[in-house]
């Protein structure tokens, strides 16, 4: 089976600049998160998406963040204007549909974001 | 509220001897519980989980967990390291469906 995708692997961009990222989950999981993971702390959620829709964002910075899931595969997280604090390590994950049962999450490798 | 306390942020071991990593947990529900392990520069992956079933949990690479909901604790063991063992460590609490609650992180040191 194969894992989660994401890319690009890593990116270095200046500050006020765009970028994106891309990850495509295990097939058939309908449950797709992103995370933040800043040097020496654990994850932290950003969004959570059931399919295509949203079922929490309430950390997502949205002045600066956006993502989205078309069609219910693959989704982008986007980042602009960039700032130094969002240097981290951007993290997909996804999970079998969450109705009363709780599924473990299956992580990509992750994207590692420095901004200059 | 939902948080989780790792209470080492770095341990080190022998190889060969056990290792114990520590993990707290705070939930106002019947929770679910994971350990996570991270390799440098790789995704993480799921050691073992604990989802109200048998209190102790076996997983991976011969590790495992005892979910003690007296002392609100879901330590990881395992009886001896190995080099390979050397990573990054992290406790999950979920309270219900799928939001995951991170701890900060173990690192985990083994030496020859």
């Amino acid at each position: 089976e194969a894992g989660v995708a994401q890319s690009p692997r890593y990116k270095i961009i200046e500050k006020r600049q765009s970028v994106a990222f891309w990850c495509n989950p295990i097939s058939g999981h309908a449950t797709l998160y992103w995370y933040q993971q800043i040097l020496g702390q654990g994850p932290k959620l950003l969004i959570q998406f059931q399919n295509n829709g949203v079922v929490d964002d309430s950390q997502l910075p949205k002045d600066r963040f956006s993502a989205e899931r078309l069609k219910g595969v693959d989704s982008t997280l986007k980042i602009q204007p960039a700032k130094l604090e969002d240097s981290a390590v951007y993290l997909c994950a996804s999970s079998l549909q969450a109705t009363g049962v709780t599924y473990e999450q299956y992580f990509g490798p992750g994207t590692r974001l420095t901004v200059t | 509220a939902q948080s989780v306390t790792q209470l080492d942020s770095h341990v080190s071991v022998s190889e060969g001897t056990p290792v114990l990593l520590r993990c707290n947990y705070s939930s106002s529900y019947s929770p679910s519980l994971f350990w996570y392990v991270q390799h440098p520069n790789k995704g993480l992956q799921l050691l073992l989980k604990y989802t109200s079933a048998a209190t102790l949990v076996k997983g991976i690479n011969g590790f495992e967990a005892e979910f003690k909901k007296s002392e609100t604790s879901f330590h990881l063991t395992k009886p001896s390291a190995h080099m390979s063992d050397a990573a990054e460590y992290f406790c999950v609490v979920t309270p219900f469906g799928n939001q995951f609650y991170f701890g900060t992180g173990t690192s985990l040191t083994v030496i020859p």
